[in-house]
């Protein structure tokens, strides 16, 4: 149990796309979802936490209106890229976690995100 | 403040056994967690510590010292696949969201 997909695995756009990664846990309810970026040879970087029915709470330094999280339900977090630009380019990764606080959370397999 | 420390880089024999240290420093604690990833991967959930002591799970074992401040991870029996970086984190009390605080990871290079 605890299968956590996120869709793409890649993608390569152009500056100024936006792009949209989902992020569904397949046989649990997550009351949770965690984004996060990663770059090479460095460890994760938490950008927001995402609570279904509400609004994500952004980490300092994290651009709102450039990253839009939606969690509409309990199994689907959403990560929008807005207007992604070379800068943006990353491994990103979202985590889902069932409601109690000592659970812990299960990866999806991320989305490499490339801006040329 | 926050910080985790784990060391940067570590080398084992297969079939040998190996510790990777985490030592913490946080406003609060509610747990630590470990995570192994591969290269190129997501981190999979390893084990889960909350209270002092021991877990065991197969080849895995996780020991917590809160007073310490400090966790180990204990890998036997090594295999290559368990060439991977390995993740400790940490669970503050930070209210209903419960984020993790992440250390930097401890790359494991196991040689035949």
């Amino acid at each position: 149990g605890a299968v956590v997909s996120q869709h793409p695995s890649w993608v390569i756009c152009k500056s100024g796309t936006s792009v949209k990664i989902e992020c569904r846990s397949l046989d649990f309810q997550a009351t949770t979802m965690f984004w996060y970026r990663q770059f090479p040879k460095q460890s994760l970087m938490l950008m927001a936490t995402s609570n279904e029915g509400s609004k994500a709470t952004y980490e300092q330094g994290v651009e709102k209106d450039k990253f839009l999280i939606n969690h509409a339900s309990l199994t689907l977090s959403t990560l929008t890229v807005t207007s992604a630009h070379p800068e943006d380019s990353s491994f990103y990764i979202c985590s889902a976690r069932r409601g109690i606080a000592n659970q812990p959370q299960h990866f999806g397999d991320g989305t490499r995100l490339s801006i040329l | 403040g926050q910080n985790i420390d784990q060391p940067t880089e570590m080398t084992a024999t297969e079939g040998a056994i190996v510790q990777i240290n985490c030592t913490y420093q946080t406003s609060g604690f509610n747990g630590l967690f470990w995570y192994q990833q591969h290269a190129g991967e997501a981190p999979t959930f390893l084990s889960y510590n909350v209270l002092d002591g021991l877990e065991e799970k197969g080849r895995f074992s996780s020991f917590l010292s809160r007073s310490k401040g400090y966790s180990y991870l204990l890998l036997k029996e090594l295999q290559m696949k368990d060439s991977a970086s390995y993740l400790c984190a940490v669970r503050e009390n930070a209210g209903n969201n419960r984020k993790l605080i992440w250390g930097l990871g401890t790359s494991l290079a196991v040689n035949p």
